[in-house]
C-alpha cells in the first residue's frame, strides 16, 4: 500500500519558533509538494521540488524555506513561526510531470501556533 | 492569471439521486483535469482524471466531463449514498506545466 506520511498529525508551536514538518514517500516519486488548506481560501500551493535538491516556488512562499536531500524526503521549514501560519499542512507526491499525474497525499499536519 | 471556481460551496441531496458538481476555469485551457474526494481532517484522495481530448470519463458510478469550449468540467455521481458525502476538489494543470491549482471545494451532504 502505497504512502505518504507525515511527522505530526497535530503540533503546537510558539510564536518565534523554528518549525519543522517532514514528509516521507515511499512510492519512488520524483514531484513532492507542500500545500496548506485554510477554510474558505482552499488549498495553496507553497513549494513543490522536481528533484533531488531541486525547489520551485508555489503561490505563497513567503515565510517557509523546503530542503529535499533524499527524494524520498521533503521537509518544510517555518524560520520563525507566527499565528498567521496557523493552518493545515498537507504533503503530496507524484510521478514526474504535471496534471497528467495523480498526487498521493498525506494525512496533514494542524499547525498550531500561539 | 488562470482562475478555477468551483462554483457550489454546498450541495444537498437525497440518497439515491445524482449529485453534479460544477467545475469552470478561465483564462487558460489545462490539458488535464483532475477530481479528488477530502474527508474531513484528512488528505485528499484522488478519484478521476480526465485529458482535453476526453469528452467523458467514468468510474462506476463516477462521471466526470471535461468542455474545453464552455471552460466546464462536470462530476456526477449517479446513486448517491450518505458515504459519498464529503468536499470534492477540482485541479488543473497550471500553465507553467508544473504543479496542479485546485479550487476551493464543493461540499456534498447526502441524507438518507
Amino acid at each position: 500500500d502505497v504512502k505518504v506520511t507525515q511527522s505530526s498529525r497535530y503540533l503546537v508551536k510558539r510564536t518565534g519558533e523554528k518549525v519543522f514538518l517532514e514528509c516521507v514517500q515511499d512510492m519512488d516519486h520524483e514531484n513532492m509538494f507542500w500545500y496548506r488548506q485554510d477554510p474558505g481560501l482552499g488549498l495553496r500551493l507553497i513549494y513543490f521540488s522536481y528533484d533531488v535538491k531541486m525547489k520551485e516556488k508555489g503561490d505563497i512562499p513567503e515565510g517557509y524555506s523546503v530542503s529535499r536531500e533524499k527524494k524520498e524526503r521533503f521537509s518544510l521549514i517555518l524560520e520563525s513561526a507566527s499565528t498567521n501560519q496557523t493552518s493545515m499542512y498537507l504533503c503530496a507526491s507524484s510521478l514526474e510531470g504535471a496534471g497528467n499525474n495523480e498526487q498521493f497525499f498525506g494525512p496533514g499536519t494542524r499547525l498550531t501556533v500561539l | 492569471s488562470q482562475k478555477i471556481e468551483q462554483n457550489s460551496e454546498a450541495l444537498n441531496i437525497q440518497e439515491g439521486k445524482t449529485a453534479t458538481l460544477t467545475c469552470n476555469y478561465t483564462n487558460y485551457s489545462p490539458a488535464y483535469l483532475q477530481w479528488y474526494r477530502q474527508d474531513p481532517g484528512r488528505g485528499p484522495v484522488f478519484l478521476l482524471l480526465i485529458r482535453e481530448n476526453e469528452k467523458e470519463k467514468r468510474k462506476e458510478r463516477l462521471k466526470v466531463t471535461f468542455d474545453t469550449t464552455l471552460k466546464q468540467s462536470l462530476f456526477h455521481i449517479t446513486a448517491s449514498q450518505p458515504a459519498d458525502s464529503a468536499t470534492y476538489l477540482c485541479a488543473l494543470d497550471g500553465q507553467a506545466g508544473t504543479a496542479l491549482i485546485f479550487g476551493k471545494g464543493t461540499t456534498l451532504s447526502v441524507s438518507s
